[in-house]
Order: structure tokens, then sequence, then C-alpha cells
């Protein structure tokens, strides 16, 4: 249940959207997280999603989810040069004496104003 | 909420000498993680306490490594002897009910000469 993948790096343009994609190998996940860190500063938790959903989306962010692919993504709409960050997918794995928050390698977010 | 607080933000010392981390987590939250960030393994769970007991520490590296938790406000990270390769990022979260969503704390950046 470790293996979450996401590609290293993407580059926009100021205005564009972003879609930053991830995979997951376990099909047990029942939490799945979006994180972000800008430099030099802690994760800050952007949204998350229940397993049980699809898609969620708040203000700028849309997560989607393929529950058959293992299969998450996160869409930020008209993305700001403030969105330049690494992004981290995570999964929570409820395998009994397993149980753990998964993270993905991140992806770095450029915006090119 | 001032949110999960770490101290030092930076630590440089030199192999051989003690390290202690701390970490404040949320006032209310009932569970307390310790991460570890290299750019080589990415971001590593150590340790996970639930209402201050130690409930998986198998990510914890070797013996050098231990941490307490006395009370629902306070926790820390000891390494001792440090290490070159104990340089890393350290972070702490903390999340309300176990695995539920975590907060994380800004980190400390551990550099051993």
């Amino acid at each position: 249940g470790e293996d979450v993948e996401q590609s290293l790096f993407l580059s926009v343009r100021e205005g564009d959207s972003s879609v930053i994609n991830c995979t997951y190998t376990d099909s047990s996940s029942t939490y799945l997280y979006w994180y972000k860190q800008e430099p030099g500063a802690g994760l800050q938790l952007l949204t998350y999603i229940f397993s049980n959903m699809d898609m969620k989306q708040d203000q700028r962010l849309t997560v989607l989810l393929n529950k058959k692919d293992k299969h998450l993504s996160l869409r930020i709409a008209d993305t700001q040069t403030g969105d330049s960050a690494i992004y981290f997918c995570a999964h929570f794995s409820g395998q009994t004496g397993a149980n753990n928050l998964f993270f993905g390698t991140g992806t770095r977010l450029t915006v090119i104003p | 909420d001032a949110g999960v607080i770490q101290s030092p933000r930076h630590e440089v010392t030199e192999m051989g000498q003690e390290v202690t981390l701390r970490c404040k987590p949320i006032s209310g939250h009932n569970s307390l993680f310790w991460y570890r960030q290299t750019m080589m393994r990415g971001l590593e769970l150590l340790i996970y306490f639930n209402n201050n007991v130690p409930i998986d520490d198998s990510g914890m590296p070797e013996d050098r490594f231990s941490a307490k938790m006395p009370n629902a406000s306070f926790s820390t990270l000891k390494i001792q002897p440090s290490e070159p390769r104990d340089s890393a990022v350290y972070f702490c979260a903390s999340s309300l009910r176990g695995w539920e969503t975590q907060y994380f704390g800004p980190g400390t950046r551990l550099l051993v000469l």
C-alpha cells in the first residue's frame, strides 16, 4: 500500500489551469489528500476526498477521483504565481497492522508570469 | 489557533551531539505524528502517538532515535548521537482523531556536520 506516484515537475502560464496527477496502488485507501508545500515551509492541507466520492470542488480547486483506476487529480483554475509550490498527494491506507498515511514524491508546480 | 508549533526552526550541530526537537500540537488534537523529509526518501512517518501513547514506532530508523509525549500538549523527538545522515527536515503533525486530517507544523531543518 505504499506506492504513490506523481510526476515531478509541471509548468503552466499564469491564468491557465493546472492539473496535477497522482496514482496509487492500494485499493483499501479511504482518505485521499492534497497538500501544498511552499519553499522552506511545512505542508499545508489543501483539500481531501473520501474514497466514496468521485469529485470535490472548493473554490479554484477541483479534485477528481477515479477509484477504479486508482487515479487522483488536482485541478487549479486560473493558476496564480502564488500557487507555485510542491504539491503532495497522500492516501490513508487502513489495512490492519499497516495504518499509515502514504505520500507521493511531490509535483513541483512552476507558474510562469 | 496558532497551529502546530515546532522548535527550533533550524538546528546545526556536530556529529555525535544530542539533538532534541520539540512539538506542540493543536489544542484538542489527540493524535501526533513525527515525519522526516529528505530529497532521497521523501516524507517518512517516524512515529505516531494517540492520547500520548506511542502506537506505531516502526518508522523510527534506529535506537539513536527516541520520541516522547509526556502530555497532550508537548512531544519531543531526540537523536543521540546524531549523524550526518540524520540531516533532514523533521515535521510534526497533529489530528483530531487518529488518521483523520493531519495538520503539519513548519518543520525543523536539521543539519548534522
